[in-house]
């Protein structure tokens, strides 16, 4: 079962770069999400979808666009990269967000530098 | 003040040891509540969902306490294997909105 894939698993982009960062899921989740995870400050919400053409912003939004064209698929842009987004990005979705006992499956994460 | 609090640690405990955690929720709204498991440079796992009545998995033991706000794991008999860091998470039902404490680090010493 492949679930929830990431790539790439490891990026080093210039400041001011452009990239994108693809996520798959392969379990018909509703729900899917990025989150970045830096030193002391947890898991943090960037974006999230609850279905195809449907995206919402989550805690830090700034500097990253997503969209939803498939349930499968749900990629997060990095426009003009800068050396904050330095962190490790997580994919993660679940069935139905809004479900009492619905957990999240996390992606094996990407590690991006930004020099 | 973080919606989701955890004492960051580290704890170290040897071998066989039992060990618990709290976890502190800001937000009355949310609705439930999970432990993940995250080993170094991996990502997190769910280890078990938290139930109101409390719940147990083996050596792992959740509880619940809504009028105080806290939910807690207990583990016992600490093997090696549970060094990671527990991840306390709380979800706002129909919010869309699934928030993460910043983790409490277990070492678990032969």
């Amino acid at each position: 079962n492949a679930g929830v894939t990431q790539t790439p698993k490891f990026q080093v982009l210039k400041t001011g770069q452009s990239m994108t960062l693809q996520c798959a899921q392969d379990m018909n989740h509703e729900y899917m999400s990025w989150y970045r995870q830096d030193p002391g400050m947890g898991l943090r919400l960037i974006h999230y979808s609850v279905g195809a053409g449907i995206t919402d912003q989550g805690e830090v939004p700034n500097g990253y666009n997503v969209s939803r064209s498939t349930t499968e698929d749900f990629p997060l842009r990095l426009l003009s990269a800068a050396p904050s987004q330095t962190s490790v990005y997580f994919c993660a979705s679940s069935f139905r967000e809004s479900s009492y006992n619905s957990p999240l499956h996390f992606g094996n994460g990407t590690r991006l530098t930004v020099t | 003040r973080k919606e989701v609090e955890q004492d960051p640690g580290p704890f170290n405990v040897p071998e066989g040891a039992t060990v618990a955690f709290n976890c502190t929720y800001s937000n009355s709204a949310s609705q439930s509540f999970f432990w993940y498991r995250q080993d170094c440079r991996k990502e997190p796992k769910l280890l078990m969902s938290v139930y109101s009545s409390g719940n147990e998995d083996g050596r792992f033991t959740a509880q619940l306490n809504r009028a105080s706000q806290y939910i807690s794991l207990l583990i016992r008999d600490s093997k090696l294997s549970d060094s990671a860091t527990y991840l306390c998470v709380g979800k706002n039902t129909g919010g869309f909105k699934t928030i993460f404490g910043a983790g409490t680090r277990l070492f678990v010493k032969a």
